[in-house]
């Protein structure tokens, strides 16, 4: 089956330590989105990808940094920077064309403790 | 810049009667817009979308909603609700511009079904 997948679904990690989260697709989208949701803010674009060994940030990229050296693959890393980085972290992708959908992934839910 | 605002961060009815979740959103180049649902701890599915053409779009479980350009609006409605129709709608819109395309989100509404 074609889709998007995030691992883990659930993450824990002390205060201090870096941690990625993986987001695989086989749909053949050129376009990544990583977001951030928490309760009463929707959906914060954090970094995007157009094609491949190319990217940009988002509206909340501090704290956060990608790699798309994959067309299939957008890891994205919460560094120590990232000042509340527990949340819910959903990936997406799209063909490309502004005037298609994107199809999410079902999230990783990041705990720090 | 693009952006969306939902207007309402909760909407409760009871179940069987008529809702309507609002959604505006402000660019200065055509776009795109889209209806979201997500249930708890999962991702966003699309439930309907605009693209061109007829201003009145279909979800197939009797969502429907209506672009609106002179008031920059894209309301979701539907005429009986059910119990399985609560969860979390989101109003999204791509934009066309000549920047990398991004899909902007409003801050989502929260619907819930009293029996």
């Amino acid at each position: 089956d074609g889709g998007i997948t995030q691992s883990p679904k659930y993450l824990f990690r002390k205060e201090g330590q870096n941690v990625t989260l993986s987001c695989e697709q086989n749909l053949n989208h050129d376009a990544m989105y990583w977001y951030r949701q928490d309760p009463g803010q929707g959906l914060r674009l954090i970094y995007y990808s157009q094609i491949v060994n190319d990217f940009q940030k988002g509206d909340i990229a501090e704290g956060y940094s990608v790699s798309r050296e994959k067309k299939e693959s957008f890891p994205l890393t919460v560094t120590s920077a990232q000042k509340n980085p527990t949340a819910f972290y959903l990936c997406a992708s799209r063909i490309g064309d502004v005037n298609t959908e994107a199809f999410f992934g079902q999230g990783t839910r990041l705990t720090v403790v | 810049a693009q952006s969306v605002t939902q207007l309402d961060s909760q909407v409760p009815v009871f179940e069987e009667a008529p809702v309507e979740l609002r959604c505006n959103y402000s660019s200065s180049v055509s776009v795109y817009l889209f209806w979201y649902v997500q249930y708890p701890n999962q991702g966003l599915q699309l439930l309907l979308k605009y693209l061109s053409g007829s201003t009145l779009v279909e979800s197939i479980n009797g969502f429907e909603a209506e672009f609106n350009k002179s008031q920059t609006s894209f309301h979701l409605r539907k005429p009986s609700v059910h119990i399985s129709d609560t969860a979390e709608y989101f109003c999204a819109v791509s934009a066309s511009a000549s920047s990398a395309s991004k899909i902007i989100f409003g801050s989502g509404t929260r619907l819930s079904i009293r029996p």
